[in-house]
């Protein structure tokens, strides 16, 4: 498959802003998403930002894009202690919309 | 909002054992997908539906089964469960090409 890495950990302080990054090797991924897993729960989803965009915004949340370097970013503003949690970017394939890779994830701790 | 419901949530099965893992969704969804997530690695694709009586296998489909006789519903059965199955298994549907996915909340299955 695919490789799409991330860094494992994160640790902030409550206020700060976090920065989760992401890098992907298929030139041709079409969508590129942000996951948040909580313990014992499911992904659910945080944002996605297609290929031909360089930048998505929504309220604290800030996907960054940078596609000559197969690089994403998820900002969030002012993190909160009920941001701590596994956050997992994924990649569609142009080739296949049916095949998802992921990364490992980034646990972000943050401490009040 | 009910969403993507997994049966059962937590399974403990001795080695050799059959069982079936049974996912629904009530969003009218087309695509459906069963996942594997391992410590310290991302989700694992295991099969895939792109409709009603369809399936396609994924990046790690050894010793599982899928089918799809209702839309709604995606069954993952093991045949003959190994340690090496012991993993949570989530499952996820989406309704386009494009779309992001949503995911139940997960089975925890421990085989021994």
């Amino acid at each position: 498959g695919e490789d799409v890495e991330q860094s494992l950990f994160l640790s902030v302080r409550e206020g700060d802003s976090s920065v989760i990054n992401c890098t992907y090797t298929d030139s041709s991924s079409t969508y590129l998403y942000w996951y948040k897993q909580e313990p014992g729960a499911g992904l659910q989803l945080l944002t996605y930002i297609f290929s031909n965009m360089d930048m998505k915004q929504d309220q604290r949340l800030t996907v960054l894009l940078n596609k000559k370097d197969k690089h994403l970013s998820l900002r969030i503003a002012d993190t909160q202690t009920g941001d701590s949690a596994i956050y997992f970017c994924a990649e569609s394939m142009g080739s296949d919309f049916n095949k998802f890779y992921f990364g490992s994830g980034t646990k972000l701790n943050v401490k009040p | 909002n009910a969403g993507v419901t997994q049966t059962p949530k937590f399974r403990v099965l001795k080695t050799g054992q059959s069982m079936t893992l049974l996912c629904a969704q009530d969003m009218n969804h087309e695509y459906m997908y069963w996942y594997r997530q391992d410590p310290g690695m991302g989700l694992r694709l295991i099969h895939y539906s792109v409709g009603e009586g369809t399936t396609a296998k994924g990046e790690v489909p050894d010793g599982y089964n899928v089918s799809r006789l209702k839309k709604q519903n995606f069954l993952l059965g093991l045949e003959s469960a190994a340690p090496s199955q012991t993993s949570v298994y989530f499952c996820a549907s989406r309704d386009r090409e494009g779309q992001p996915q949503h995911f139940g909340d997960g089975t925890r299955l421990s085989i021994l």
